[in-house]
C-alpha cells in the first residue's frame, strides 16, 4: 500500500519570504512523486514531478521540490512567495508504469501568503 | 486547446435520484479517472479506465457506475445507493503505457443532494 502525509493543514507566510510545504510518503518500490495546486472550485493543476535523477526538481511558477529518499520526503519550496501563490497544495505518490494514474494523494495544505 | 471538459459544473439532486456527470477529453489519453474530493480530505479514487470498454473499481466505488464506450468519454453515474453523494467530483486523464504519471484534471462538478 502507498500513502502520503502532509503534516500541516495550513501554512502562512509573508510575501517575499521563502515557503516550504511538507510531504512525506510511504511506498513499496521506487516512487513517482508529484505536486499539484488547486484554486477554489477549480480542478488540480500539475506543478512538478520527481521520477528519477536529480533530487532537486523545478516546476511551474518558480516552485521546486527536493526528493529525499532516506527521509522519504518531497517538500515543495519557493524562494520568494507571492500573494497569488495562495491556494491548496496536494502531494501525490504512485509507483508508475501502467498503474501510474492510480495516485494516492495527501489531504492537502492550504498556503496563505499575506502582503 | 486540448483539455478535459466536465459538465455540469453545479448539480442539485433529490434523494433517490440517479445523476450522471459528463467527462470528455481531447488529449488522446488512454487512461481516465474519477476522483471524489471532500473538504479537508485528499482525493479518493472512484473508478479508472485504461482502455476503451474496460474499467476497474477504485477505493470508493460503491454507489457509483461508469462506462467507457469511447476513448474520449468517461461518464460517472452517482446512483441512489451512494449514501453520501454531496461532494466535488474530478475527472482526470493520463498517458499510458509510457506513463510518467502526472494527471490532467477537468474543472470539476459539484454535486449537492437536497
Amino acid at each position: 500500500a502507498q500513502s502520503v502525509a502532509q503534516p500541516e493543514d495550513q501554512v502562512n507566510v509573508a510575501e517575499g519570504n521563502p515557503l516550504t510545504v511538507k510531504c512525506t510518503y510511504s511506498v513499496s518500490g521506487n516512487p513517482y512523486l508529484f505536486w499539484y495546486v488547486q484554486y477554489p472550485n477549480r480542478g488540480l493543476q500539475f506543478l512538478l514531478k520527481y521520477i528519477t535523477g536529480d533530487n532537486l526538481v523545478k516546476g511551474s511558477y518558480g516552485f521546486e521540490a527536493e526528493f529525499n529518499k532516506s527521509q522519504t520526503s518531497f517538500h515543495l519550496k519557493k524562494p520568494s512567495a507571492l500573494v497569488s501563490d495562495s491556494a491548496l497544495y496536494f502531494c501525490a505518490v504512485t509507483l508508475g508504469g501502467t498503474n501510474a494514474g492510480k495516485s494516492t494523494f495527501g489531504d492537502g495544505t492550504t498556503l496563505t501568503v499575506k502582503p | 486547446d486540448g483539455g478535459i471538459t466536465q459538465s455540469p459544473k453545479y448539480l442539485f439532486r433529490k434523494e433517490g435520484q440517479n445523476v450522471t456527470l459528463s467527462c470528455e477529453q481531447n488529449l488522446n489519453h488512454d487512461a481516465m479517472y474519477w476522483y471524489r474530493q471532500d473538504p479537508g480530505q485528499g482525493l479518493r479514487l472512484i473508478y479508472y479506465s485504461q482502455i476503451v470498454n474496460d474499467f476497474q473499481k477504485g477505493d470508493i466505488a460503491e454507489g457509483y457506475s461508469v462506462s467507457r464506450e469511447k476513448k474520449e468519454s468517461f461518464p460517472l453515474t452517482v446512483t441512489s445507493a451512494q449514501k453520501n453523494p454531496t461532494a466535488f467530483y474530478l475527472c482526470a486523464s493520463s498517458i499510458v503505457p509510457t506513463n510518467t504519471g502526472e494527471l490532467f484534471f477537468g474543472e470539476g462538478s459539484r454535486l449537492t443532494v437536497l
